[in-house]
C-alpha cells in the first residue's frame, strides 16, 4: 500500500525556519517525481515545489523561491522541505504528493502537516 | 503563469442528478489537466488525469472532458458522499497551478 507520511510542522515565529519531512512507503520512491503542495486555512490548494526522480531538477513557486529548498534522500525514502525566512502567509497545511509515472498529476497525497507562523 | 478558473464557486444539486463543473485555463494546456476531490479534514484525492482518464478505483460516475483551455468534470447519479470541494490542476507548464475550487453540495 502506498503511503506518504509528513512530519515536522509546528508553530514558528516570523523569520524562523522549519524542516518538513515526508517518508514514503509501498512503492519505489526513486521512480517518482515528488512535490509539495500547501493549503492555507479555509483556502484552496497551492503548488509550491517539485523535485525530479534523479534529484537533478527542482522547481519552486514564486511565493517561496529563495526561501524554501526541496530535497530527497533515496536511501531513506524521504522527501524534505527546508523552509527559511518564514512569513505569516506561509501558515498552511503542507502536503507531499507523488507524481504519477506518466508525470505531472498527483496520484497519492500524504495526510499533511500543519505549519503556523505567528508571533 | 497559467491561471486556472473554476465555475461555479458553489453548486447545489439533488441526489441522483448530474453535475457539471467547469475549469478554464488562461492558455492552452493540451490535455495536461487533473481533477481532485477534497472532503473536509482530508487530503485531496485524484479523480481524473490527462483530462479524461479515471484514476484507479474511481467510480464510472466521474468523467472528464475537454482539451486546450476548456474542461469539464461531470458527475452523474450524484450521491451524498460526493459532497466535497473539487479542484482542477494544470501540469502542462511550470509553475503548476490549481483552480480555486468548486464546492459541490448534495
Amino acid at each position: 500500500e502506498v503511503q506518504l507520511m509528513e512530519s515536522g510542522g509546528g508553530l514558528v515565529h516570523p523569520g524562523g525556519s522549519l524542516r518538513l519531512s515526508c517518508v514514503a512507503s509501498g512503492f519505489f520512491f526513486s521512480s517518482h517525481e515528488m512535490n509539495w503542495v500547501r493549503q492555507a486555512p479555509g483556502k484552496g490548494l497551492e503548488w509550491i515545489s517539485y523535485i525530479s526522480r534523479g534529484d537533478s531538477t527542482t522547481q519552486y513557486a514564486d511565493s517561496v523561491k529563495g526561501r524554501f529548498t526541496i530535497s530527497r534522500d533515496i536511501a531513506k525514502n524521504s522527501l524534505y522541505l527546508q523552509m527559511n525566512s518564514l512569513r505569516v502567509e506561509d501558515t498552511a497545511i503542507y502536503y507531499c504528493a507523488r507524481e504519477g509515472i506518466s508525470g505531472g498529476f498527483f496520484d497519492f497525497w500524504g495526510l499533511g502537516t500543519p505549519v503556523t507562523v505567528s508571533s | 503563469e497559467i491561471v486556472m478558473t473554476q465555475s461555479p464557486a458553489t453548486l447545489s444539486v439533488s441526489p441522483g442528478e448530474r453535475a457539471f463543473l467547469s475549469c478554464r485555463a488562461s492558455q492552452s494546456i493540451n490535455s495536461n489537466l487533473a481533477w481532485y476531490q477534497q472532503k473536509p479534514g482530508q487530503a485531496p484525492r485524484l479523480l481524473i488525469y490527462e483530462a479524461f482518464t479515471r484514476a484507479t478505483n474511481i467510480a464510472a460516475r466521474f468523467s472528464g472532458s475537454g482539451s486546450g483551455t476548456e474542461f469539464t468534470l461531470t458527475i452523474s447519479s450524484l450521491q451524498s458522499e460526493d459532497s466535497a470541494v473539487y479542484y482542477c490542476h494544470q501540469y502542462n507548464k511550470w509553475p503548476y497551478s490549481f483552480g480555486q475550487g468548486t464546492k459541490l453540495e448534495i
